[in-house]
């Protein structure tokens, strides 16, 4: 059972260079997340997804897009990167009702130069 | 909205002794609180949740987590610490009436022999 997979682990761009982070979920998830991780800060909610076609802005959404064509996958596209886009992202996913615990990947770690 | 407060940026505790990491949150209604460990390099995975009920949850790895409603406080607790019990961990808290999940800030637990 692979749970939740991210795709690529790691990742060096150029300012402005744009590219697709992936996410797939295994388990059949109705609620997928997008979070960023930088230090001192937490993890801050990019974009959600409560079921396949609809998404919704979380607390940082400016210079990502996403979208949900299947239930297994939930993809974050960068437009045009920039150096304050380096972080730690996060995809998770959760069974439905808010008392479901969320299931992460393990991340991956984007550098802008 | 919801929030979540980790007042301590770490705690350092000896093996053998009792631990506690501190949260309180902040919502409209009845809360759902969840404790997360990471460990490096990794995603976060889950300890233990409060929904409703008794006031002290056991989770994963022998933690609890201690629930006030009065001081709205949801504390992480574990009576005798491990080396590696040595991680970041984090509090959240969901509402009933959204899917966002909202994370503190963390704080780093360091167990020392």
């Amino acid at each position: 059972n692979a749970g939740v997979t991210q795709t690529p682990k790691f990742q060096v761009l150029k300012t402005g260079q744009s590219m697709t982070l992936q996410c797939a979920q295994d388990m059949n998830h109705e609620y997928m997340s997008w979070y960023r991780q930088d230090p001192g800060m937490g993890l801050r909610l990019i974009h959600y997804s409560v079921g396949a076609g609809i998404t919704d802005q979380g607390e940082v959404p400016n210079g990502y897009n996403v979208s949900r064509s299947t239930t297994e996958d939930f993809p974050l596209r960068l437009l045009s990167a920039a150096p304050s886009q380096t972080s730690v992202y996060f995809c998770a996913s959760s069974s439905g009702g808010p008392n479901q615990p969320q299931h992460f990947g393990d991340g991956t770690r984007l550098s802008i130069l | 909205a919801q929030s979540v407060a980790q007042p301590e940026d770490q705690v350092n505790v000896a093996e053998g002794n009792p631990l506690t990491v501190k949260c309180t949150y902040s919502v409209s209604g009845n809360p759902y609180l969840f404790w997360y460990v990471q460990y490096p390099n990794r995603g976060l995975q889950f300890l233990l949740k409060y929904i409703t009920g008794d006031n002290l949850v056991k989770g994963s790895y022998g933690f609890e987590a201690e629930f006030n409603k009065s001081q709205t406080s949801f504390h992480l607790k574990k009576p005798s610490a491990l080396v590696s019990d040595s991680a970041l961990d984090f509090c959240a808290v969901r509402d009933m009436g959204f899917q966002k999940l909202v994370f503190g800030t963390g704080t780093r637990l360091l167990v020392s022999p």
